[in-house]
């Protein structure tokens, strides 16, 4: 078990640059979450999906976040523009179904110039 | 909507002497309730977890316990290690549901 697969593990980018993370769940897993963290907000979650299909995107701060999941195997996050403020720890979790542990990929350290 | 509450944010004890982090959760029907680790600058990972149908769950050092009725389980760490400092999230999600509900972490200090 590889455990959930995230890349890249840090970005570095200027402001107005188009930024994508990417994801590969466990293998089997059925559900995928993007989690955003910062030591003023915590752990957010922002968009989740449930056999592909996202279920809840309300955590999604604004239009410039999108998220997609193609197939079972990844999924990717983009943020279009980027602004200093989404500087953060962007983590993607996936789970088999509710009521199980999430796992957690070891996240991408993001930070926008 | 679905809430966890977690106390307290940040705690600090000397090492050898145990901790317990406290945390409530407000939809009755949640039934999974997960406890996370997270050391500076890495992952949560799972370190202990419990069912509804059980009040009490013990690996080594650390327990949990669940009160169903009063809506509550908590998290206590026995002789407590350096190693130990890190940042805990208790969770509940519920079979047939599809997130979990995280609470806002606590801030464990082990004092050497």
């Amino acid at each position: 078990d590889a455990g959930v697969i995230q890349s890249p593990r840090h970005e570095v980018t200027e402001m107005g640059q188009e930024v994508t993370l990417r994801c590969k769940p466990i293998s089997g897993h059925n559900s995928l979450f993007w989690y955003r963290q910062t030591m003023m907000r915590g752990l957010e979650l922002l968009i989740y999906f449930n056999n592909n299909v996202p279920i809840d995107d309300s955590g999604m701060p604004e239009d410039r976040f999108s998220a997609k999941m193609p197939n079972a195997s990844f999924s990717t996050l983009k943020i279009q523009p980027s602004e200093p403020r989404d500087s953060a720890v962007y983590f993607c979790a996936s789970t088999r179904t509710g009521g199980q542990p999430q796992h957690f990929g070891d996240g991408t350290r993001l930070s926008i110039l | 909507g679905e809430n966890v509450e977690q106390h307290p944010s940040t705690l600090s004890v000397q090492e050898g002497d145990s901790a317990v982090i406290k945390c409530t959760y407000s939809d009755s029907a949640s039934n999974y309730f997960p406890w996370y680790k997270q050391e500076l600058g890495k992952r949560p990972q799972l370190i202990i977890d419990i069912r509804s149908n059980v009040g009490e769950k013990k690996d080594q050092r650390i327990a949990v316990t669940l009160n169903k009725t009063a809506k509550h389980f908590s998290l206590h760490i026995t002789e407590t290690q350096p190693e130990d400092s890190a940042v805990y999230f208790c969770a509940a999600s519920k079979t047939g549901g599809f997130k979990t509900i995280f609470g806002a972490g606590t801030r464990l200090f082990v004092k050497a």
